[in-house]
């Protein structure tokens, strides 16, 4: 099946600064990637997705970054503010309703 | 509202105990899903629901069976609960004919002594 592997599995940035996570997937079928966050001690919610169709898309400060051709996809996060600091997890489909999860980055925002 | 719900949230239970989690949706989501999350391994699929009474095997299965009777509610049932079975278990929900973004519960802490 499916691999999805975060390589990082922690991050550390200054606030205001950009972070960016990256993400590769082996199964080339995959053609849905969304992008969960998981606040300490809570549940997970989706924040942003890309789909195969397009190489880019954002979100207010999200950008998400999809190249089909290396398999892999990243997400960027501008102008990190304490909120942001959470565990990411990437994750990619074959357009079905099965998705396979990265094991997620750590991402801390320091003031 | 839009909402995934799961009962109880935290649970003790002793190694051979019957163990019942139970979700329930307000979206008429059609598919259901169960993860169990540990430290370092992220997020490991138990069982998919795509309807009632249409389960299949996720990618750990073994130890685990899941009942769904009504499409807003999904259970799922440890028969004879093992020690390595503590983990944090969520439930999550999404549209039919997907993919779509994924709704998750709260989760449920379980810890098998």
């Amino acid at each position: 099946g499916e691999k999805v592997e975060q390589h990082e599995s922690t991050l550390s940035v200054r606030e205001g600064d950009s972070a960016v996570i990256n993400c590769t997937y082996t199964d080339t079928a995959s053609s849905y990637f969304p992008w969960y966050k998981q606040e300490a001690g809570k549940s997970l919610h989706f924040v942003i997705d890309i789909r195969s169709n397009v190489d880019r898309k954002q979100s207010q400060r999200l950008i998400v970054l999809l190249d089909k051709k290396a398999k892999r996809f990243s997400l960027h996060i501008t102008a990190t503010q304490p909120e942001d600091s959470a565990i990411y997890f990437c994750a990619a489909s074959k357009g079905n309703n099965r998705i396979f999860f990265g094991d997620g980055t750590q991402l801390v925002v320091k003031p | 509202d839009m909402k995934v719900t799961q009962m109880p949230r935290y649970l003790i239970k002793r190694m051979g105990e019957n163990v019942l989690l139970e979700c329930g949706q307000d979206m008429s989501h059609e598919t259901m899903y169960w993860y169990r999350q540990d430290p370092g391994l992220g997020l490991q699929l138990i069982y998919i629901s795509y309807d009632v009474d249409s389960n299949s095997e996720g990618d750990i299965p073994k130890g685990y069976r899941v009942s769904r009777k009504k499409r807003e509610h999904f259970s799922l049932i440890l028969d004879s609960a093992k020690t390595n079975q503590t983990s944090v278990y969520f439930c999550a929900s999404s549209r039919d004919w997907g993919p779509y973004e994924q709704y998750f519960g709260p989760g449920t802490r379980l810890t098998v002594l």
